[in-house]
């Protein structure tokens, strides 16, 4: 089945600053990537996805890129506020008529600094 | 829409005694998705439902465990007997299309 690595585990960032996720997963027949993010006592919540018919997608101050050739895809986070301190998953999935099973990686939990 | 809805947020019970964790999806979605989330693995998927049809429960870990989603508008997780291993934090989401999911805030179990 799928596999999916994230990395790295925490990110301390100071305010303003860049802050990038990476994630590899393993099944070549993957097609969509999503990104959630979750803050304490809450369920997480999609900010960005991409699909493998596209390398780069961004949304304000969020972009998320995908090298399809060797696996893996990063979330970039640029002007970092405190509200971005969250914990961050990505996720990988076939979709289509097999189903839409999420794999996601183990998480990233982020703390900017004012 | 109110999102999804889970019910109760926190449970606490004794090793032995019987759980049940409700799941409202959003009005329309036909796909309904468990998981459970814990430090040590993650977050992981047990079961998912299309249209209320178990399609892959793979990810249930014992017979312990057990899902049902009688009507579009409402599923349920059963876990008899509950173990302290049991404990953790459960999710439902569920999506209109394949691929997006929306998840509820969480039952966070406490087995003793």
């Amino acid at each position: 089945g799928e596999n999916v690595e994230q990395h790295p585990s925490t990110l301390s960032v100071q305010e303003g600053d860049s802050a990038v996720i990476k994630c590899t997963y393993s099944d070549s027949a993957s097609n969509y990537f999503p990104w959630y993010k979750q803050e304490l006592g809450k369920g997480p919540q999609l900010i960005i996805d991409i699909r493998s018919n596209v390398g780069e997608k961004k949304d304000q101050r969020i972009a998320v890129t995908l090298n399809k050739t060797a696996k893996h895809f990063s979330l970039h986070i640029t002007e970092t506020q405190p509200e971005d301190s969250a914990v961050y998953f990505c996720a990988a999935s076939r979709s289509g008529a097999a189903g839409n099973k999420l794999t996601f990686g183990g998480g990233t939990r982020v703390l900017v600094k004012p | 829409d109110a999102g999804v809805i889970q019910s109760p947020r926190h449970e606490v019970t004794e090793m032995g005694q019987e759980v049940t964790l409700r799941c409202k999806p959003i009005s329309g979605h036909d796909y309904l998705f468990w998981y459970r989330q814990t430090m040590m693995r993650g977050l992981e998927l047990l079961i998912y439902f299309n249209n209320n049809v178990p399609i892959d429960d793979s990810g249930m870990p014992e017979d312990r465990f057990s899902a049902k989603m009688p009507n579009a508008s409402f599923s349920t997780l059963k876990i008899q007997p509950s173990e302290p291993r049991d404990s953790a934090v459960y999710f439902c989401a569920s999506s209109a299309v394949v691929d997006i999911q929306y998840f509820g805030a969480g039952t966070r179990l406490s087995v003793l």
